[in-house]
């Protein structure tokens, strides 16, 4: 069964401060899915991994993705308060199109 | 773009009646949709696949009795909570499947119900 765990839970950091967010994935999967949630609204989509090595850049956001460790990372560079949200990953599936999500980061950016 | 709607956005019942939820992809068919739950500051949850033209698939503890899905169209799947009771009160929130390149797929996601059972 394909589980996927991010950590940490919890991040509150300060502005202008550098942070990873790590999402760790159990089987072996080649998709890999970074998303955005703000309080009561639904998902944004933020990057997609589609390989091994894979590494996309969108903004103060980088994300990479490592198959054989099962890693996925999502970098915060000089964070904004804008950035503070809920963030996602979600593992897809072998031999399904199901997506499976990780537990979620609550990121708060002090100002 | 992919763009998937979800109607109604909020919805407020009594204990014991049903309630159906709409999900459309406006821009392209899918064969496949998803249905998901998120209780607050949880994770999502997939609750069951919807095939056009099929029955739904469910996920393991997801009562098939009490949520009804209905994939009639290329573009709509329907999820109906009967007989709904507090508990039921989440976010649901659907995705479509959509063919993003010739071997690949991906979800595109709805903008959510906040379903409050009272």
């Amino acid at each position: 069964e394909l589980k996927v765990e991010q950590n940490p839970l919890f991040l509150s950091m300060q502005e202008g401060k550098n942070y990873t967010i790590y999402c760790n994935y159990s089987t072996t999967s080649d998709r890999l899915y970074w998303y955005r949630q703000d309080p009561g609204k639904s998902l944004e989509s933020l990057f997609v991994l589609l390989s091994n090595g894979a590494v996309k850049q969108e903004g103060r956001l980088m994300a990479s993705l490592d198959t054989k460790a099962r890693l996925s990372t999502l970098h915060i560079t000089a964070a904004v308060h804008d950035l503070s949200a809920t963030y996602f990953c979600a593992v897809g599936g072998s031999g399904t199109y199901k997506y499976i999500f990780g537990t979620g980061t609550r990121l708060k950016v002090l100002a | 773009g992919a763009v998937v709607s979800q109607h109604p956005s909020r919805v407020i019942c009594k204990s014991g009646t049903s309630v159906k939820i709409e999900c459309r992809s406006l821009d392209f068919q899918a064969t496949t949709m998803f249905w998901y739950r998120q209780f607050p500051k949880q994770s999502l949850m997939l609750m069951a696949t919807s095939n056009e033209g099929s029955k739904a698939t469910y996920e393991q503890g997801v009562e098939k009795d009490k949520f009804l899905i209905n994939h009639a169209s290329l573009t709509l799947s329907t999820l109906t909570v009967t007989s709904a009771h507090p508990e039921d009160s989440s976010f649901y929130i659907c995705s479509a499947l959509r063919l993003t390149s010739p071997s690949y797929n991906e979800q595109f996601f709805g903008p959510g119900t906040r379903l409050t059972v009272l």
